[in-house]
């Protein structure tokens, strides 16, 4: 299976700054990554699909870049609705697997 | 607009059966893959299986292969997971989402509490 490792597990950050999230898969997987925010108690929100691209109604402040092992999610400016947990996915190889997620906290 | 509403959780003891329902709207259900993914309590996200628009091709995560079915309704729009043999690790909230244009989900449902006890 492949495995992805998350970077890093969580950080504290404040209201308008720029965040980076890393996800690097055991093996090449294209572009096939997509990056998934969960708010505590709620169902989980797509945010990115092929390693770049933004779900619809997704705000550009969310941009994803990389291909083949090594992924980043940056975060501009970071408001308050954005303290969640994030998680990259692949979904080159079944099984399809996550990264162990990526804490979002208040500094 | 798109709705994902799952049915079916509940208490069960282990070894005993349960059927999640995943009722979808909104969207050509029959045109898309659709996922289970499960997430345990204080855990991160787990993907559990896939069924594509065909109905054919299935596929699971390890942890559950040879225990659970996904399969597909495409004359209701529901989506649906057998869960045989049911182990105290099964315990976690279930969530049917549908896949996009690519296999990623696009969309998520609210999720369903299975609990598995004796």
């Amino acid at each position: 299976d492949i495995q992805i490792i998350q970077s890093p597990s969580s950080l504290s950050a404040s209201v308008g700054d720029r965040v980076t999230i890393t996800c690097r898969a055991s093996q090449d997987i294209n572009n096939n990554l997509a990056w998934i925010q969960q708010k505590p108690g709620k169902a989980p929100k797509s945010l990115i699909w092929a390693a770049s691209n933004r779900q619809s109604g997704v705000p550009s402040k969310f941009s994803g870049s990389g291909s083949g092992t090594d992924f980043t999610l940056t975060i501009s400016a970071l408001q308050s609705d954005d303290f969640a947990t994030y998680y990259c996915q692949q979904y080159d190889t079944y099984p399809f697997t996550f990264g162990p997620g990526t804490k979002v906290d208040f500094k | 607009q798109v709705q994902l509403v799952e049915s079916g959780g509940g208490v069960v003891q282990p070894e005993r059966s349960l059927r999640l329902s995943c009722a979808a709207s909104g969207f050509t259900f029959r045109n898309y893959g659709m996922h289970w993914v499960r997430q345990a309590p204080g855990k991160g996200l787990e993907w559990v299986a896939i069924i594509l628009h065909d109905g054919i091709n299935k596929y699971y995560a390890d942890s559950v292969k040879g225990r659970f079915t996904i399969s597909r309704d495409d004359s209701r729009n529901t989506l649906f997971l057998q869960m045989n043999s049911l182990k105290t690790e099964d315990t976690a909230v279930y969530y049917c989402a549908k896949a996009g244009a690519v296999a990623a989900p696009d969309y998520w449902g609210q999720g369903i509490l299975v609990s598995v006890s004796s």
